[in-house]
């Protein structure tokens, strides 16, 4: 089974700052990449579908981008709505595997 | 507008049984995939089992094989995860979710959650 790895486990940043957040396979695969964001206390929500597609209504600060083993999503202008935990997701065969989340703080 | 109803969560024993139960609506429900993942206290999300628009098709995370049956009920619009010889390590929150077509997809609704607590 390919192992989805996050990268940093937490992070903390302030209003306005450009946030990157990696995620490695532990081996390639098309593209069928997904990033969710689940603030505290709510249930996860896409952001982004096939490595770099935005979802509706998803505010352009959020980008996503990569393919074969490592994507990157990128919040290009952190705002305090934007707290919570991330998470990229490999789709479209078994197993549909999580990466283990980045937390996201404000500084 | 869309929704995923989950319930059957409770307080079990270790090595009993529990069914949960996903009511959907506001799709057409016999178009899409449906899932469960779980989310222990204070972790990560944890993908569990599959099942395809037509019920044809399920699959299981190797953590669960063998001891999670899912099922699907296309004239109720509901979906079943029936879990067997429950451990402590199986309290979370359980999550269904519905794919964002028939195709293996992404998910693109998620329900509330439904508490699953097993403990002596």
């Amino acid at each position: 089974d390919i192992q989805m790895t996050q990268s940093p486990s937490s992070l903390s940043a302030s209003v306005g700052d450009r946030v990157t957040i990696t995620c490695r396979a532990s081996q390639g695969f098309n593209n069928y990449l997904a990033w969710y964001q689940q603030k505290p206390g709510k249930v996860p929500k896409v952001l982004i579908s096939a490595a770099s597609t935005l979802q509706s209504g998803v505010p352009s600060r959020f980008s996503g981008s990569g393919s074969g083993t490592d994507f990157t999503l990128t919040i290009s202008s952190l705002q305090p709505e934007d707290v919570g935990t991330y998470y990229c997701q490999k789709y479209n065969s078994v197993p549909w595997t999580f990466g283990q989340g980045t937390k996201v703080e404000l500084k | 507008q869309v929704q995923l109803v989950e319930s059957g969560g409770g307080v079990v024993q270790p090595g009993t049984s529990l069914r949960l139960s996903c009511a959907g609506s506001g799709f057409t429900f016999n178009n899409h995939g449906i899932h469960w993942v779980r989310q222990a206290p204070g972790k990560g999300l944890e993908w569990l089992a599959v099942i395809s628009y037509n019920g044809n098709s399920k699959y299981y995370a190797d953590s669960v094989k063998g001891r999670f049956t899912i099922s699907r009920d296309n004239s109720k619009n509901t979906v079943y995860l029936q879990m067997y010889s429950l451990r402590a390590e199986d309290t979370a929150v359980y999550y269904c979710a519905k794919e964002w077509t028939n195709a293996d997809d992404y998910f693109d609704y998620w329900g509330q959650g439904t508490l699953v607590t097993v403990s002596s």
